[in-house]
């Protein structure tokens, strides 16, 4: 299995400009997680899909961020305008529910927001 | 703040030495997960003890877990320069399905 893949693994931007970080989870994972990871913060859960639904989006900081599933196999998150304080790593996890519950995170998206 | 925070922030040893580190967190959970974490990388699930265990292994690893202390341990025997890395706890808290993660021990492994 090729485990959770995420892309761009690196994005630079400018303020104001609109990002799309992307995540196809493992196959059969029917649990889907984003995360942000910042030094100051450390790693802190965004937003939170069960069979392509939402159910917990209280980690998501503002209304700038959005996340989607449009199906089993992929998601997106976006940030529409970014900010420098934006800047982080962002990973997407997907994990079994009802199953292990361990999670498998992707290698991550590396965000620098100028 | 934080479910789980671990002790100590960061830890430099010498190859062959066993590095231990302690996590604490607030509240009943469901289980506990260990997590490494290298540089410029993603999590890696190490092991999973639920709430009615108090002991597993994993090859060089050793975890604990008092639940009655709110407190977990990870033990790595005869480390490697290869275990260099962040070690992080994440707790499930019962009935919930999030997992909330610790602030994270600096592991350097001295060859």
């Amino acid at each position: 299995d090729a485990g959770v893949i995420q892309s761009p693994r690196h994005e630079v931007t400018e303020m104001g400009q609109e990002v799309t970080l992307r995540c196809k989870p493992i196959s059969g994972h029917n649990s889907l997680f984003w995360y942000r990871q910042t030094m100051m913060r450390g790693l802190e859960l965004l937003i939170y899909f069960n069979n392509n639904v939402p159910i917990d989006d209280s980690g998501m900081p503002e209304d700038r961020f959005s996340a989607k599933m449009p199906n089993a196999s992929f998601s997106t998150l976006k940030i529409q305008p970014s900010e420098p304080r934006d800047s982080a790593v962002y990973f997407c996890a997907s994990r079994v529910e009802g199953g292990k519950e361990t999670q498998y995170f992707g290698p991550g998206t590396r965000l620098l927001v100028l | 703040s934080q479910q789980g925070e671990e002790d100590p922030q960061a830890l430099s040893i010498q190859e062959g030495e066993n590095a231990t580190m302690n996590c604490s967190y607030k509240t009943s959970i469901n289980n506990l997960q260990w997590y490494r974490q290298n540089s410029g990388r993603g999590l890696v699930h190490l092991i999973l003890i639920r709430s009615n265990e108090r002991e597993k292994h994993s090859g060089r690893l050793r975890v604990t877990l008092d639940t009655s202390k709110k407190s977990s341990s990870l033990l790595i025997t005869a480390s490697r320069a290869a275990d260099t890395a962040s070690y992080f706890c994440a707790t499930m808290a019962s009935g919930t399905y999030k997992y909330i993660f610790g602030t994270g021990t600096r592991l350097k492994v001295l060859a």
